[in-house]
């Protein structure tokens, strides 16, 4: 267990409207990454941070939002869900020591948007 | 833009088999390579890291190993069980803030 929860686990939500995500550590680790997990398009890299207040792109970031305003805590944000949303989100988390980025996984939030 | 395959997608063998699963990807550029397993419904677990200057790891039954110049990757399992029923998916980091990019994973059934 690498200490990392997700809420919330499972959520249906509505075409249109906000969702956020929320991504706790308490690893104290450095680094934070929200994926979203499709068939037929693997694991794919949303947004991730290297600090506090500190973020950037994955490869499919658009319609997502992120902040970071405590080490612990990595949110995840849907300005306005689409079906193409739908999807499980996992974030991770990785130390960076030495060089090497080992991930460690939370369980996942599965959502799904009508 | 680093590319991963994972081949096949999907491997059935009988329970106490040796058996082997391969990762290629195409840019030897990477920090280090992550083996995971991960069960119906859950998330991904950890099982080895293999860093950009090491050539194997091993824990277990299990033995990663990374040969950077042909672009590949083995993840070998000793003596399967069915509890080693799962998707194994690797995964390349290529970037100094861990960016990575995952392979589509292989599906092992292990059958008693």
């Amino acid at each position: 267990d690498a200490g990392i929860t997700q809420s919330p686990r499972h959520k249906v939500t509505e075409t249109g409207t906000p969702v956020t995500l929320r991504c706790h550590q308490t690893e104290n680790h450095r680094y934070m990454y929200w994926y979203r997990q499709d068939p037929g398009h693997g694991l794919r890299l949303i947004h991730y941070s290297y600090g506090v207040k500190d973020t950037d792109k994955g490869e499919v970031s658009d319609g997502y939002s992120v902040s970071r305003s405590k080490t612990e805590d990595f949110l995840l944000t849907l300005e306005s869900a689409t079906s193409s949303q739908t999807s499980v989100y996992f974030c991770a988390i990785s130390e960076g020591r030495e060089g090497s980025y080992e991930q460690y996984f939370g369980p996942g939030t599965r959502l799904t948007v009508t | 833009k680093q590319e991963v395959t994972q081949i096949p997608a999907a491997l059935s063998v009988p329970e106490g088999e040796n058996l082997v699963l391969n990762c290629s990807f195409t840019d030897s550029a990477i920090y280090n390579l992550q083996w995971f397993r991960q069960d119906p419904g859950k998330g991904l677990t950890s099982l080895l890291l293999i860093q950009s200057s090491q050539r194997e790891q091993t824990s277990g039954r299990l033995n990663a190993s990374l040969d950077k110049s042909s672009g590949r990757s083995t993840l070998y399992i000793a003596a399967s069980q069915p509890g080693d029923s799962a998707t194994y998916l690797c995964a390349l980091t290529y970037t100094n803030a861990g960016k990575s990019t995952f392979g589509d994973g292989t599906t092992l059934t292990v059958k008693p």
